[in-house]
C-alpha cells in the first residue's frame, strides 16, 4: 500500500497569514493527489485534485503543488472559515490511502 | 444537485451485523462508482471499497475482506454496506462517497456505528 505522510499534524495561523501543509507519498504517485477539508461533525470536502487543480466553488486562496512523492497545499491568506482538518489522498493505486490529517486552527 | 443521504446512527452488540445505506440523488446512480470510507474518532480516513452500481462489480481493501459487503439497488438508487462480526474496532463513522476521476467529489453525511454490549 502507498503510505501518505502529512506534516505538520497541527498548526495555528493568524488571519491573513499564509499556511502550507505538506504531504509525502511512499512512492511516486504521478500527481494523483487530492486535498480535502473536514470541519467538525461534517464530511470531507474536495478542495484540490490532480495535485494542483482547484475544485469548482473552492476559493482561489487555496492552491496545490508538487510532483513525484512531495506535495503541498497552500492557503494564501488564512480566513476564519479555513479552520478544520486537512487530508491528502492518493488516487494512483488501490487501496486508496489518506494522510493522517493536519488540524488547522486560527491563532 | 447531487446528494448522498445516509441512514441514521446505529448502536449494535458485539458479534452482530449492521447494514447502512446511502441514497443517491441528483445524478445517474448507475454511472459512478460508490466508495465507502471509515473514520474512527480522532483518527484519519480509511478506504473500505467501492461498488459500481451499473453492474454490481466491487473491489475491497484487503483489510476489510470478510468484514464489509457492498451492494446496490438500482431501482432505489441506494448503496448499502453490511458490516459483520462487529467488535469495538468497528466503532466509527462510515461515509459513502461518489468517485469522480480518481477522487471523491460528493460525500454522505456519515453514519456513526457504535459497537457496545
Amino acid at each position: 500500500d502507498i503510505q501518505m505522510t502529512q506534516s505538520p499534524a497541527s498548526l495555528s495561523a493568524s488571519l491573513g497569514e499564509t499556511v502550507t501543509i505538506q504531504c509525502q507519498a511512499s512512492e511516486d504517485i504521478y500527481s494523483g493527489l487530492a486535498w480535502y477539508q473536514q470541519k467538525p461533525g461534517k464530511s470531507p470536502q474536495l478542495l484540490i485534485y490532480g495535485a494542483s487543480s482547484l475544485q469548482d466553488g473552492v476559493p482561489s486562496r487555496f492552491s496545490g503543488s508538487g510532483s513525484g512523492t512531495q506535495y503541498s497545499l497552500k492557503i494564501s491568506s488564512m480566513q476564519t472559515e479555513d479552520e478544520g482538518v486537512y487530508f491528502c489522498q492518493q488516487g494512483l493505486k488501490y487501496p486508496r490511502t489518506f494522510g493522517g490529517g493536519t488540524k488547522l486552527e486560527l491563532k | 444537485q447531487v446528494q448522498l443521504q445516509q441512514s441514521g446512527a446505529e448502536l449494535v452488540k458485539p458479534g452482530s451485523s449492521v447494514k447502512i445505506s446511502c441514497k443517491a440523488s441528483g445524478y445517474t446512480f448507475t454511472s459512478y462508482d460508490m466508495h465507502w470510507i471509515k473514520q474512527q474518532p480522532g483518527n484519519g480516513l480509511e478506504w473500505i471499497g467501492w461498488i459500481y452500481p451499473g453492474n454490481g462489480n466491487t473491489k475491497y481493501n484487503q483489510k476489510f475482506n470478510g468484514k464489509a459487503t457492498l451492494t446496490a439497488d438500482k431501482s432505489s438508487s441506494t448503496a448499502y454496506m453490511q458490516l459483520s462480526s462487529l467488535t469495538s474496532e468497528d466503532s466509527a463513522v462510515y461515509f459513502c462517497a461518489r468517485q469522480w476521476r480518481y477522487y471523491f467529489d460528493y460525500w454522505g453525511q456519515g453514519v456513526m456505528v457504535t459497537v457496545s454490549s
